[in-house]
């Protein structure tokens, strides 16, 4: 069955520490990938995605996430958080080809950055 | 920026009632999706719409829950008989539907059962 997985449940930062959010995925075939950031009070944002190409792809707001085939993972990674980057984390995955709406979750991750 | 837009932002309703959560996809998209995410829990998938009809459904999507684009703009998601665990936030989505795009969300809609 497909699936996407999230290591961590609430993570806790400090100001300018670096960030790495664990993915991985299980599916049958070629995935796509996506993260998405969803601020308090505020609707899903993509912040990236992979369909093909370079596995390293950058986002918005200094994000990146690097698709390791063998490892089935998808990490999200900042080297620098800033405040403003409090908000819960969703990595989504879904078949390659066609509508990418049909997308499934990951159970999401809370990001706290401490002033 | 277009964006998708859900409205009312919270709905609250008495178990056995019927709700109707309504959606204004970006226009010219062609695909659209309702998800949910109870509290505490993954957003889930609902169902897909293109064409006029109901491409996917997921095994939450049973005969309680319909879908509708009543008119050009408007896409709607209606639960008959409203039970406690309904109670969540619903998201409707869009996509282009041309290529590997993503899908654009909106900002939800909070609905309580009471």
């Amino acid at each position: 069955a497909q699936s996407v997985s999230q290591h961590n449940h609430h993570v806790i930062l400090s100001e300018a520490a670096s960030l790495e959010l664990g993915c991985n995925y299980s599916y049958g075939g070629t995935v796509n990938l996506f993260w998405y950031v969803q601020y308090p009070g505020q609707h899903l944002q993509l912040l990236l995605k992979y369909f093909s190409g370079d596995p390293l792809v950058k986002g918005i707001k200094g994000f990146e996430a690097e698709f390791i085939k063998s490892k089935f993972s998808f990490n999200l990674r900042k080297p620098s958080v800033q405040w403003s980057d409090t908000a819960e984390y969703f990595c989504a995955g879904g078949s390659y080809g066609g509508s990418q709406g049909n997308l499934i979750f990951g159970k999401g991750t809370k990001l706290s950055v401490k002033p | 920026e277009p964006e998708v837009t859900q409205t009312p932002s919270h709905q609250v309703t008495q178990m056995g009632q019927e709700v109707i959560l309504r959606c204004v996809p970006i226009s010219n998209h062609l695909y659209f999706y309702w998800y949910r995410q109870i509290l505490g829990q993954k957003v889930e998938f609902l169902v897909s719409f293109y064409n006029n009809e109901i491409s996917e459904k997921s095994e939450i999507f049973d005969d309680q829950f319909s879908v509708e684009r009543p008119d050009g703009s408007n896409f709607t998601l209606k639960i008959r008989s409203t039970k406690l665990e309904d109670s969540a936030m619903y998201f409707c989505a869009s996509n282009p539907g041309q290529g590997n795009t993503e899908a654009f969300f909106g900002q939800g809609t909070r609905l309580t059962v009471v």
